[in-house]
């Protein structure tokens, strides 16, 4: 696609309930990634995916959150037991190449973002 | 840890008007350092990007600026818009992964007719 899709752009689950967030990448972009925002802060680094292998999954704040890429293109965050902190902006973002540090980076482009609320 | 800060954190003014948003890092080991737009209920788009060996970018009305020894980066706004009305972040790959970027908590500017 021209750009890198989001859905659902709302989502509001009760707490307890799980979640899935959908992100479609940019068609052929090797690198994938999942960013939280809350209210009034800037996104915070959540996970990163190389085709299908998730490479660093360090951001993800509790084992109640969960991220796959299984055939290297779309992107699934799923968020089990929905707590109140967990309510943000979910944001994905794709590029071009496999992001390595002395490599001219393309840039990212980043979807509109899933807003999550839990109640 | 790589941290990133901007200031001011909100800024007015007139229609016309120059200005300058800052961005500050802790870790100067950085090979990029990039600037993005957010409007509200939107996603972020990439304004510039800043190679390490570089001292600045310009795309049309900005001009990015980065000084890696002080760990400081700037945005500059020429002749600015109300079209230019949005939030300003910076951010810089952390240092514990270089697939990751850090971002500053940004500057909300808007600019009145």
């Amino acid at each position: 696609g021209a750009g890198v899709s989001q859905s659902p752009r709302y989502k509001v689950a009760k707490r307890g309930q799980d979640v899935a967030l959908r992100c479609d990448p940019i068609s052929g972009h090797v690198s994938l990634f999942w960013y939280q925002q809350a209210l009034g802060q800037g996104p915070e680094f959540l996970t990163y995916f190389q085709n299908e292998a998730q490479l660093d999954k360090s951001g993800l704040p509790s084992d109640r959150f969960f991220a796959e890429r299984p055939e290297g293109s779309v992107s699934t965050l799923k968020i089990q037991r929905t707590q109140q902190e967990d309510s943000a902006v979910y944001l994905c973002a794709s590029s071009r190449d496999r992001v390595t540090r002395n490599q001219r980076r393309n840039g990212y482009t980043f979807g509109s973002g899933t807003r999550l609320t839990v109640v | 840890k790589q941290e990133v800060t901007q200031i001011p954190a909100a800024l007015s003014v007139p229609e016309g008007e120059n200005l300058v948003l800052n961005c500050s890092f802790t870790d100067s080991a950085i090979y990029n350092l990039q600037w993005f737009r957010q409007d509200p209920g939107k996603g972020l788009t990439s304004l510039l990007l800043i190679q390490s060996s570089q001292r600045e970018q310009t795309s049309g009305r900005l001009n990015a600026s980065l000084d890696k020894s002080s760990g400081r980066s700037t945005l500059y706004i020429a002749a600015s818009q109300p079209g230019d009305s949005a939030t300003y972040l910076c951010a810089a790959p952390g240092n514990t992964g270089f697939q990751k970027l850090v971002f500053g908590t940004g500057t909300r500017l808007l600019v009145s007719p």
